[in-house]
């Protein structure tokens, strides 16, 4: 089925560890956006890569990294975890020039 | 700066009863507007979009939003709630071309009682 990939769907994570959240679309799409979302907070942007080989901050970048693969994947790393990490995380794809934003179904993230 | 303000953080209605979910936005230039729904545990899914067209915009399962730019609103209702209507509904905005990321209300849990 055509759409967004997350992987992993769960992880638990103690602070200080790494790990890095894996993205992938298959509708071509150039946008890729990495959202956090919170309790009473909405989803906030985190960092987002307008075509191949550009990325940009967002809102919240601190504390996470990020690469652009190639057209298909954008992937997410946090170096270091915190408790404050603690969330869920949506990745999205857009085609350029449009309005159709496709989510994943989204990581959960728990950091003891 | 662009941003958008969901005005309620919970609505309780009964089953039958019309649904309004308010949002106001603030924005620079003309923008899109979308609502975006969320059942528990589960992914985003939108609702409607607004992009400079129609005023009066209907999306899916009876849900409907009116652009209203005087008032830099774009309020969400339903004639009839259903239970199944009971999520969380997100507004969102957006401005510009390629690239352009969603800008979240922080959200409105809407509660429907039998």
């Amino acid at each position: 089925n055509a759409g967004v990939t997350q992987t992993p769907k769960f992880q638990v994570l103690k602070t200080g560890q790494s790990m890095t959240l894996q993205c992938a679309q298959d509708m071509n799409h150039n946008s890729m956006y990495w959202y956090r979302q919170d309790p009473g907070m909405g989803l906030r942007l985190i960092y987002y890569s307008a075509s191949e080989g550009t990325t940009d901050k967002g809102e919240v970048p601190n504390g996470y990294n990020v690469s652009r693969l190639n057209k298909r994947e954008f992937s997410l790393r946090l170096e270091s975890a915190a408790p404050s990490q603690t969330s869920v995380y949506f990745c999205a794809s857009r085609e350029g020039g449009s309005y159709g934003y496709t989510f994943g179904s989204g990581t959960r993230l728990t950091v003891v | 700066a662009q941003s958008v303000t969901q005005l309620d953080s919970h609505v309780s209605v009964s089953e039958g009863t019309p649904v309004l979910l308010r949002c106001n936005y603030s924005s620079s230039y003309s923008p899109s507007l979308f609502w975006y729904v969320q059942h528990p545990n589960k992914g985003l899914q939108l609702l409607l979009k607004y992009t400079s067209a129609a005023t009066l915009v209907k999306g899916i399962n009876g849900f409907e939003a009116e652009f209203k730019k005087s008032e830099t609103s774009f309020h969400l209702t339903k004639p009839s709630a259903h239970m199944s209507d009971a999520a969380e509904y997100f507004c969102v905005l957006t401005q510009g071309q390629a690239g352009t990321a969603l800008i979240f209300g922080k959200g409105t849990t809407l509660s429907v009682s039998s």
